[in-house]
């Protein structure tokens, strides 16, 4: 298996700039996260997705930050307008879901916003 | 707000100690605890997980659970310079919330 796959690995942009960062997640798993991560804050949970749907998205900063889950395999996060204080490293999580909430990361995104 | 606490180090042990990692979290409810190792510049990699209360070995990590004092530990014995790396706690909170919370991780330096 190869595992969560996360692109870009890097992103660098300026701001205002609209920044997609896209996740595959483990063929099989059900549930799916984005999670961000500073120093200062240590690992955010943005939003979580239980097949395909959103269920708790409590965590998007704001309106600049949107995510999608069109299918089992493929989700994307979006921010726009990108700013300084989004640098960080977003990472994107899967589990088996029912319960057993064992997550498998993948190699995360380090984002930087000029 | 229900949280999970750690104390964020760093914690120096010498090569072939043994390296205690503590957690407490606020939800008494809590039904399962996971702890995370994440290298430097990586992401994080499950290593442990407790359900019930007292101890669960894998190899050398031992996970430790104490539901009514509200906390839960990992030991890694024979500490190997490898093992150096920031060591997450999750805790998966009542409620029918399936998300694990993070706390903000333990900075670990094993040193020869």
């Amino acid at each position: 298996d190869a595992g969560v796959i996360q692109s870009p690995r890097h992103e660098v942009t300026e701001m205002g700039q609209e920044v997609t960062l896209r996740c595959k997640p483990i063929s099989g798993h059900n549930s799916l996260f984005w999670y961000r991560q500073t120093m200062m804050r240590g690992l955010e949970l943005l939003i979580y997705f239980n097949n395909n749907v959103p269920i708790d998205d409590s965590g998007m900063p704001e309106d600049r930050f949107s995510a999608k889950m069109p299918n089992a395999s493929f989700s994307t996060l979006k921010i726009q307008p990108s700013e300084p204080r989004d640098s960080a490293v977003y990472f994107c999580a899967s589990s088996p879901g029912q319960g057993d909430e064992k997550l498998f990361f993948g190699s995360g995104t380090q984002l930087s916003v000029l | 707000q229900k949280e999970v606490e750690q104390n964020s180090g760093p914690l120096s042990v010498p090569e072939g100690a043994i390296a205690s990692l503590n957690c407490t979290y606020s939800d008494r409810g809590s039904q399962s605890f996971f702890w995370y190792r994440q290298y430097s510049g990586k992401s994080p990699e499950l290593i442990m997980f407790i359900y019930s209360n007292g101890d669960k070995e894998d190899g050398r990590f031992t996970a430790q659970l104490n539901k009514a004092s509200q906390y839960v530990s990992l030991l890694i014995r024979d500490s190997q310079p490898s093992d150096s790396a920031t060591y997450l706690c999750a805790v998966q909170l009542s409620g029918g919330s399936y998300i694990p919370t993070f706390g903000r991780g333990t900075s670990l330096i094993v040193h020869p």
